[in-house]
């Protein structure tokens, strides 16, 4: 009954590689999100989608490519990998309109790049 | 200016002691505010919302002041299970869109 799941849990890979991770909720959130915790464990958001459409994309690389099947599906594809990428991503999913505000966060996905 | 600013800490308090940390932010258009506790290797979990007249979860207060633009998180009575990084989070005026501090660490030690 994992309200946010993610795929894989951790990732190894090379430079220069193309990977993705994989984000799944079934609280019925019509928005999800992804996050990129660093090495400084500070939390910063990347992209976030409702309804399958793209509603915040922030200072990020071409390189990452978001993706939305469904409401309850959001992929993150990373091309060309750089040392830099190495990080924790987190998917998080919320009810936009909801008095709470609260997002739920998936377990991570702790990715290094070698 | 990061938005969001946070003593990263840690603090150490005993068991049972009361400790006290802030947070300031630096958009007077911010609305919403929060305190999401994170745990080490783990996701982020809400802890309480805040509120314009401070509110209470048992042991944890939050309090927020808009003249200044910061909030604060009181825990008493500390348990060693309140070991963790504290985030401040604030929510902009338009969207969902959640904006993280770096973190407070707390540490209870008995």
């Amino acid at each position: 009954d994992t309200a946010v799941s993610q795929t894989p849990k951790y990732l190894v890979t090379q430079m220069g590689n193309d990977k993705s991770i994989k984000c799944e909720q079934n609280l019925g959130h019509d928005t999800m999100y992804w996050y990129k915790q660093d090495s400084k464990k500070f939390l910063k958001i990347m992209f976030s989608y409702n309804n399958k459409e793209l509603i915040i994309n922030e200072t990020v690389p071409n390189r990452f490519s978001p993706k939305s099947p469904d409401k309850a599906h959001l992929n993150l594809h990373i091309n060309s990998l750089e040392l830099g990428d190495s990080a924790v991503y987190f998917c998080a999913s919320s009810q936009v309109g909801a008095a709470s505000y609260e997002q739920y966060f998936g377990p991570g996905t702790r990715l290094t790049v070698t | 200016r990061k938005e969001v600013e946070q003593d990263p800490g840690p603090f150490n308090v005993p068991e049972g002691a009361t400790v006290a940390f802030n947070c300031t932010y630096s958009n007077s258009a911010s609305q919403s505010f929060f305190w999401y506790r994170q745990d080490c290797r783990k996701e982020p979990k809400l802890l309480m919302s805040v509120y314009s007249s401070g509110n209470e979860d048992g042991r944890f207060t939050a309090q927020l002041n808009r003249a200044s633009q910061y909030i604060s998180l009181l825990i008493r009575d500390s348990k060693l299970s309140d070991s963790a990084t504290y985030l401040c989070v604030v929510n902009k005026a338009a969207g969902n869109k959640l904006t993280f501090g770096g973190g407070t660490r707390v540490l209870v030690k008995p």
